[in-house]
Order: C-alpha cells, then structure tokens, then sequence
C-alpha cells in the first residue's frame, strides 16, 4: 500500500529565503506526483504535476522534482514571500491517474 | 479560469440523515472524484467516476456512499445515514484528461451531531 510523508511537518522562515519542501512515497510504481497548496478552511489549488517519465517541472518561482527511483520529490521555492504561507500537500497516483495518495502536508510560514 | 463548484459550502446534520454534497465539476472535463479530510488528517480518496460510472473507490466508500450525474453537468455524493465519524470537509475534483493536474472545488465542511 503506497505511503507518502513529508517533511518536515512546518516551517517558518523570513520572507526572502529560497526553501525545500520534501516528500517520499514507498512505492516506486508511480503514475504522476502532484504538488497542491492549500489555505486554512479552503480548497486545493494545483502547483505543479510530473509525469513519472519526467525529472522537474517549473512553474514561475516554484520547482519540483522527481526520482521515482529513490521514492523522493522535492519542491522548492525561491524568493519566499509571505504570500506563500500555506501547507504544501504531496499526493502521487499509481493507478492510471485515477486516484492519488497524499501525504499529511508541510505547513509554511513565511515572515515578513 | 474555469472551476469546479461546490454547494453548500457548510453543511449541519444531524447523526443519521441523508445529506448531498453537490458539485459542478468544468465543462469539458471526463473524470470526476471525490475526496474528504478529517480535521487534521491526510486528505483521503472516495471515488472516482468516469463514462457514467465509478471507476475505482476506496475501503472508506462502503454502501453508505452513492455518487451520481444525474444530468450531465451536477456531480452529486449522498451518504445514506450519517454518523459523527462522517464529520470531515469533502472535496470534489475534475479533470479533462489524467495527464494533467486536478482542479478541486473549494470544499463542502460537513458536520455531524
């Protein structure tokens, strides 16, 4: 049964800082990897999807990155600003696409 | 930018009736899910429904769950008889083809009393 953890469970960094959010899963099986923010009481908004068959994907300040083979993604954001604060979620799907499994999310904090 | 919508927005029920979540997934979109989190829990798979049926479901979509799209644009969860454990903040998603990325809709907070 696929298991995905992140870490670490928060962060809190001043606003200007480049940072790394990671996740690991335990099976290597995977279809896509997905990044999501999501804001206290709110929805999920996607950030950045890989294809198992890709290394990274790069979406304005963020980046994302895959080794499928080692189970680990990473995903970093440079120039933080306090905007960003959320939790990060990592969710990966091994079934066609058809469902992901997410992880517990890494909550960011970003000072001004 | 289009979205997927989701009503109500906060639901109050109480232990044992019958609620519906309502969603209007995107237009153009084939493949339809749901999902719930349990206050501070992992968000979890239900169900995804595809070509008019559920493609695939987990352990916790048991015969208390139905999904339906009665009409072509409303994506519909009912849960037959609720219990407290069923309290949780469920979401609908929506995607045109699984290469992409999901868009969720903003969530319906479901509690039981």
């Amino acid at each position: 049964k696929q298991e995905v953890t992140q870490i670490p469970a928060a962060l809190s960094v001043p606003e200007g800082e480049n940072l790394v959010l990671n996740c690991s899963f335990t099976d290597s099986a995977i279809y896509n990897l997905q990044w999501f923010r999501q804001d206290p009481g709110k929805g999920l908004t996607s950030l950045l999807l890989i294809q198992s068959s890709q290394r990274e994907q790069t979406s304005g300040r963020l980046n994302a990155s895959l080794d499928k083979s080692s189970g680990r993604s990473t995903l970093y954001i440079a120039a933080s600003q306090p905007g960003d604060s959320a939790t990060y979620l990592c969710a990966v799907s091994d079934n066609y696409g058809q469902n992901f499994v997410f992880g517990p999310g890494t909550r960011l904090s970003v000072l001004p | 930018e289009p979205e997927v919508t989701q009503t109500p927005s906060h639901q109050v029920t109480q232990m044992g009736q019958e609620v519906i979540l309502r969603c209007v997934p995107i237009s153009n979109h084939l493949y339809f899910y749901w999902y719930r989190q349990i206050l501070g829990q992992k968000v979890e798979f239900l169900v995804s429904f595809y070509n008019n049926e559920i493609s695939e479901k987990s352990e916790i979509f048991d015969d208390q769950f139905s999904v339906e799209r009665p009409d072509g644009s409303n994506f519909t969860l009912k849960i037959r008889s609720t219990k407290l454990e069923d309290s949780a903040m469920y979401f609908c998603a929506s995607v045109r083809q699984v290469e992409v990325g999901y868009t969720f809709g903003s969530g319906t907070r479901l509690t039981v009393v």
